[in-house]
């Protein structure tokens, strides 16, 4: 079992529509969570981090955290073709550095 | 501005030859850290260091070395034992390991001819 876990996608939606993506992760000591957005050929930005369990919410962004179902996701509100890019989860236990999901492809159809 | 600069932005690595990465910050960030990413995957850790002069392997440290003699600076080295060295090197650091947010720089694109 991989450590954190992502749908690969691609995962399309319309403009305007919500794009919900979504991560699990194996190691229940984890501490924080982060969501990471690469474009093609780039290196990953940070869209947001959440360290609690619930819904923490960012302009269109809102990360949601369930450490009982040792699950994350980040739902992105009026997607835009902007959007469109590699979605990375990444799970950090405090002992040293960040693991990486393989990420989710999302589409955003004009 | 503050910030993470990787230096070249691509590298072509003869067959049997090391080659260097470079890595500088001046965020002032503790803890600097090597990613490799191969198309369509997540990153793997290669090696991190948390403080001047300590680095600790990752999860793929065979075929590379680094040094962090100066709290600014961690480069990579690519030796001749690494044989599938092609792949984008990610660079990273953070205030202090662990918890904090990772900032990353702008990749190195390493290529064998």
């Amino acid at each position: 079992q991989k450590e954190v876990e992502q749908n690969s996608g691609p995962l399309s939606v319309p403009e305007g529509a919500i794009a919900s993506l979504n991560c699990t992760y194996s190691d229940r000591g984890s501490q924080s969570f982060f969501w990471y957005r690469q474009y093609s050929g780039k290196s990953p930005e940070l869209i947001m981090f959440i360290y609690s369990n619930g819904d923490k919410e960012d302009g269109r962004f809102t990360a949601q955290l369930n450490k009982a179902s040792q699950y994350v996701s980040l739902l992105i509100r009026d997607s835009q073709p902007s959007d469109s890019a590699t979605y990375l989860c990444a799970v950090s236990t405090g002992r040293r550095a960040l693991t990486f999901g393989s990420g989710t492809r999302l589409q955003v159809q004009p | 501005d503050g910030g993470i600069t990787q230096s070249p932005k691509y590298l072509f690595r003869k067959e049997g030859q090391n080659v260097t990465l470079s890595c500088e910050q001046n965020l002032n960030h503790d803890a600097m850290y090597w990613y490799r990413q191969d198309p369509g995957q997540g990153l793997r850790l290669i090696y991190y260091s948390q403080i001047v002069n300590d680095f600790q392997k990752g999860d793929i440290a065979e075929g590379y070395s680094v040094s962090r003699e100066k709290k600014e600076s961690f480069p990579l080295t690519v030796t001749s034992a690494q044989k599938n060295p092609t792949a984008f090197y990610l660079c990273a650091s953070t205030e202090a390991g662990g918890r904090e947010t990772q900032y990353f720089g702008p990749g190195t694109r390493l290529l064998v001819l």
